[in-house]
């Protein structure tokens, strides 16, 4: 079983403020790396599909970054809104295997206003 | 939009009963997954499938078998359900083209009582 870690646990902040979660997983045979937004009571919904060290996504208030050579990926939040509360998802995919997705266990983020 | 449904949001039965969760995906993804999100635990993947009639086991697949007949539909099996089945249940696609990407259902909640 691959590791695939993520931290913290969980995140409480204020409105407004800025945030970064890390994921960390296994630096060889990388494939690609995911992120997803975890709403309650709703699915999970793809936020990044990254494949490429050195990759930086952005969509609107939401980026993140790869380095597969090191093994992480961190997810930057600017400007917190209460709306961002959620449980963000990172998933590795290895090369070479079945490419299915481990998943880290989450990051749980509430956004207080 | 990729749509993938699931058969019931919320499902009580009792231990020894045989239970089916369907799910069905309207965009030609080659892979489906059953995976279980148990607090703390993270999503932890049952089974997934590559083609009609093949399946590939999880991280966790005892007490569960599943079946796909055709490339939209993937179930899910609980030969006898028992109370540590108890936990949401996900079922998801994706396609290869676009880097694994995970698409969601919206889970299924089932009791077992």
């Amino acid at each position: 079983i691959l590791n695939v870690e993520q931290s913290p646990q969980s995140l409480h902040v204020q409105e407004g403020d800025s945030t970064n979660f890390t994921c960390s997983f296994p630096s060889s045979n990388f494939y690609a790396l995911h992120w997803y937004r975890w709403e309650t009571a709703k699915s999970p919904e793809a936020l990044f599909v990254m494949t490429l060290n050195g990759d930086e996504k952005k969509k609107g208030r939401i980026s993140a970054t790869l380095n597969t050579k090191e093994g992480y990926s961190y997810l930057y939040i600017k400007g917190s809104q209460p709306e961002d509360s959620a449980t963000y998802l990172c998933a590795f995919i290895r090369s070479g295997g079945s490419y299915i997705p481990t998943f880290g266990r989450g990051t749980s983020l509430i956004v207080h206003p | 939009d990729v749509k993938v449904t699931q058969s019931s949001r919320y499902l009580v039965k009792r231990t020894g009963e045989k239970v089916f969760l369907e799910c069905v995906q309207d965009m030609d993804h080659e892979n489906m997954f059953w995976y279980r999100q148990d607090p703390g635990l993270g999503l932890r993947l049952i089974y997934f499938s590559y083609d009609v009639k093949m399946k590939e086991k999880g991280d966790i697949p005892e007490g569960y078998s599943v079946s796909r007949e055709k490339k939209e539909r993937f179930s899910l099996i609980l030969e006898s359900a028992s109370t540590n089945q108890t936990s949401m249940y996900l079922c998801a696609s994706s396609l290869v083209s676009r880097g694994y990407e995970q698409y969601f259902g919206p889970g299924t909640r089932l009791t077992v009582t």
